[in-house]
C-alpha cells in the first residue's frame, strides 16, 4: 500500500530564508507525486507535481521539489520564504495503477514565517 | 472558466441525522472525488465518480454515499451522522487520463453536535 511520510508537523524560518519541508513515500510502483498548499479556512491548491518526466520540478511561487528514487523522497523547496508562504502544506501520492488516481496525503507541515 | 465551488460553507448537525453536500466540478471535468480531512489531518479519499459511476472507495461505511449528475455536479450524502464525521469536507474535480491533476474546492465545514 503507499503511504507518505512528512517529517516534522510544524517549521518555522525567518523572512529570506531557505524553506525545505520534507516527504518520504512508499510505493511499490512508480508513483505520481504532488505537493498541495491550503491557506486557512480554503481547499487545496496544487504547487507541484511529478510524473516521471524531469526529477526536478518546478512549481508556482517559486517552489520545487526534486524526486529522489533511492532516497524514496519528494521535499519541497524555495530558495527565500516570503511571509505570504505562511500555509498548510501537504504532499501526496497517487498511484498510476488505480483508475480513480486517489490522493494518499501525509499529515501535512504547518509553515511559519518570522518577519 | 469557473472553478470547483461546494456548498453549504459551513454546516450543524446533531448525531444521528443526515447531512447532504454539493459540488459544481470545473468545466470540462468529468471525475469529482470526495476527501474527508478530519482538524490537523491530512485529506481522506472518500470515493470518487466518472461520468456518473463509482470509480474508487477509500475506507469509509457504507452510510457514506454519492451521486454524480449528467452536468458532472456532484452530491455525498452522509446518513446516521457521528461525531467523529466532524471535518472539513472536500470535493476535487479533474479529467481521466493518464496525468490526473485534481482541483479542489473551498471545502464545506460539517461540525456534529
Amino acid at each position: 500500500a503507499q503511504s507518505v511520510t512528512q517529517l516534522g508537523s510544524h517549521v518555522s524560518v525567518s523572512e529570506g530564508a531557505l524553506v525545505l519541508l520534507r516527504c518520504n513515500y512508499s510505493s511499490s510502483v512508480p508513483p505520481y507525486l504532488f505537493w498541495y498548499v491550503q491557506y486557512p479556512n480554503q481547499g487545496l491548491q496544487l504547487l507541484l507535481k511529478y510524473t516521471s518526466a524531469a526529477t526536478l520540478v518546478k512549481g508556482i511561487n517559486g517552489f520545487e521539489a526534486e524526486f529522489k528514487k533511492s532516497e524514496t523522497s519528494f521535499h519541497l523547496t524555495k530558495p527565500s520564504a516570503h511571509m505570504s508562504d505562511a500555509a498548510e502544506y501537504f504532499c501526496a501520492v497517487s498511484d498510476r495503477a488505480d483508475s480513480s488516481y486517489k490522493l494518499i496525503f501525509g499529515s501535512g507541515t504547518r509553515l511559519l514565517v518570522r518577519p | 472558466e469557473t472553478g470547483v465551488t461546494q456548498s453549504p460553507t459551513h454546516l450543524i448537525k446533531t448525531r444521528g441525522q443526515q447531512v447532504t453536500l454539493r459540488c459544481s466540478s470545473q468545466s470540462g471535468h468529468n471525475t469529482v472525488s470526495w476527501y474527508q480531512q478530519a482538524l490537523g489531518q491530512g485529506p481522506q479519499f472518500i470515493f470518487q465518480y466518472y461520468r456518473e459511476e463509482e470509480n474508487g472507495r477509500g475506507n469509509f461505511p457504507p452510510r457514506f454515499s454519492g451521486l454524480q449528475f449528467p452536468n458532472y455536479s456532484s452530491e455525498l450524502n452522509v446518513n446516521a451522522l457521528e461525531l467523529d464525521d466532524s471535518a472539513l469536507y472536500l470535493c476535487a474535480s479533474g479529467t481521466g487520463g493518464l496525468v490526473h491533476e485534481q482541483y479542489f474546492g473551498p471545502g464545506t465545514r460539517l461540525t456534529v453536535t
